[in-house]
């Protein structure tokens, strides 16, 4: 079965850092790309960063360019997300997803989500 | 970057009913690169239509999703119980890969 698994959420001061984490199961994980999505309370989707398969290529919003870094370790099946310099409006829940097709392209819809970890940034 | 607009914002059905929501694109989505997700409260979106019209495994067939360049259609032909949830179109044809602000289908 296919799984994306999110931790590494909790609450941190402005201006603080977190490290999410996402480990994968049931598929080859370093042909695919992988994205984050945040969710803030009450609020819709919002596209934060894609790291593409097989490639090495990494895309970020403008609301976290310079503050947040995508990273990944194929050896680990696993996705990162370290997130600094952390505002209030960064506070979300933080999905992980994946590229429903492989290869280098980051143009595939999102087929499997994890169920998310919940960052919230308050003094 | 790519501004999504849908519309309307909430959609008051029973079911039944046929449900059309729709997604407008600030600029031409190339090569239809156009996702449809479902979201249920507390949980993760669900991946439902992609490439404009292609459904994703196991939707069924009561979902259709049309539309090219900056228009695009989710249908829901007869809705079920379990349709009633929050929509949301995407496009990932260029970054930043853009979300809209989403539909609520709700009971009516």
């Amino acid at each position: 079965e296919v799984q994306l698994l999110e931790s590494g959420g909790g609450l941190v001061q402005p201006g603080g850092s977190l490290r999410l984490s996402c480990a994968a199961s049931g598929f080859t994980f370093s042909t695919f790309a992988m994205t984050w999505v945040r969710q803030g309370p009450g609020k819709g989707l919002e596209w934060v960063s894609t790291f593409s398969g097989s490639g090495g290529t990494t895309y970020y919003a403008e609301s976290v360019k310079g503050r947040f870094t995508i990273s990944r370790d194929n050896s680990k099946n696993t996705l990162y997300l370290q997130m600094n310099s952390l505002r209030a409006e960064d506070t979300a829940i933080y999905y992980c997803a994946k590229a429903w097709g492989p290869g280098t392209s980051v143009r595939y819809a999102f087929d499997i989500w994890g169920q998310g970890t919940l960052v919230t940034v308050s003094s | 970057e790519i501004v999504l607009t849908q519309s309307p914002g909430t959609l008051s059905l029973s079911p039944g009913e046929r449900a059309t929501l729709s997604c407008r694109a600030s600029q031409s989505v190339s090569s239809n690169y156009l996702a449809w997700y479902q979201q249920k409260p507390g949980q993760a979106p669900s991946l439902f239509i992609y490439g404009a019209s292609t459904r994703a495994t196991g939707i069924p067939d009561r979902f259709s999703g049309s539309g090219s360049g900056t228009d695009f259609t989710l249908t829901i032909s007869r809705l079920e119980p379990e349709d009633f949830a929050v929509y949301y179109c995407q496009q990932y044809g260029s970054s930043p890969f853009t979300f809209g602000p989403g539909t609520k289908v709700d009971i009516k």
